[in-house]
């Protein structure tokens, strides 16, 4: 099982400033990679795909890169509605696994 | 636009069965693999079921092989997750979801999720 391990687990920062997260995978996954959002009562949000591609409906603000093992999610400013908790997940090897989340709070 | 609407959850004494459901609309079901996601009050998300989109190939997260089962019934654009054997780690919110494509393995819609709760 690839294990997916997220840092930091909680990252506090301003409305307008750059976030950056991590997720490292214990083996690689190539480039078979996706990152979500998820916002406290709702589902989550597909926001990345193949390590880098906004799904539909994404803003240009969210930016993925990584591959292999190193994996980065962007927030190049953040916005009141980005304040959430945030899930990388692997999609290279049965079964399919979660990192453990980043927290997104305001600072 | 894309719904699914879960049904079907509740308590549920420990060795218990349960089966939960998920009504698709707004796409073609037949066309797309989906999947359950599990998540445990206050904790991450787990992947639990995948089905391909004319129901001959399942994977299944390490923990419910063998205990759960996933399933479809096209004509009715409904997916179903029997779980047996239930155990108090069982306790989660279940999500369905809608693969990308045919077996992309990106989840890019999701239900609201139904609550499971195991408990004597």
């Amino acid at each position: 099982e690839r294990v997916m391990t997220q840092s930091p687990a909680t990252l506090s920062a301003s409305p307008g400033e750059r976030a950056t997260l991590s997720c490292r995978a214990s083996q690689s996954v190539n480039t078979n990679f996706a990152w979500y959002q998820q916002k406290p009562g709702q589902a989550p949000r597909l926001l990345i795909y193949g390590a880098s591609t906004r799904a539909t409906g994404i803003p240009a603000r969210f930016s993925g890169s990584g591959a292999g093992t190193e994996f980065t999610l962007t927030i190049s400013s953040l916005q009141s509605e980005d304040f959430a908790v945030y899930y990388c997940q692997q999609y290279n090897n049965w079964p399919l696994t979660f990192g453990g989340g980043t927290k997104v709070e305001i600072k | 636009q894309v719904q699914l609407v879960e049904s079907g959850g509740g308590e549920v004494q420990p060795g218990g069965s349960l089966r939960l459901s998920c009504a698709a609309s707004g796409f073609t079901f037949t066309s797309y693999a989906m999947h359950w996601v599990r998540q445990a009050p206050g904790k991450g998300l787990e992947w639990v079921a995948f089905i391909q989109s004319d129901g001959t190939v399942r994977h299944y997260g390490d923990s419910m092989e063998g205990r759960f089962t996933i399933s479809r019934d096209n004509s009715q654009n409904t997916l179903y997750l029997h779980m047996s054997g239930l155990l108090s780690e069982d306790t989660a919110m279940y999500y369905c979801a809608k693969d990308l494509g045919v077996a992309w393995l990106m989840l890019d819609h999701w239900g609201q999720g139904v609550m499971v709760t195991v408990s004597s």
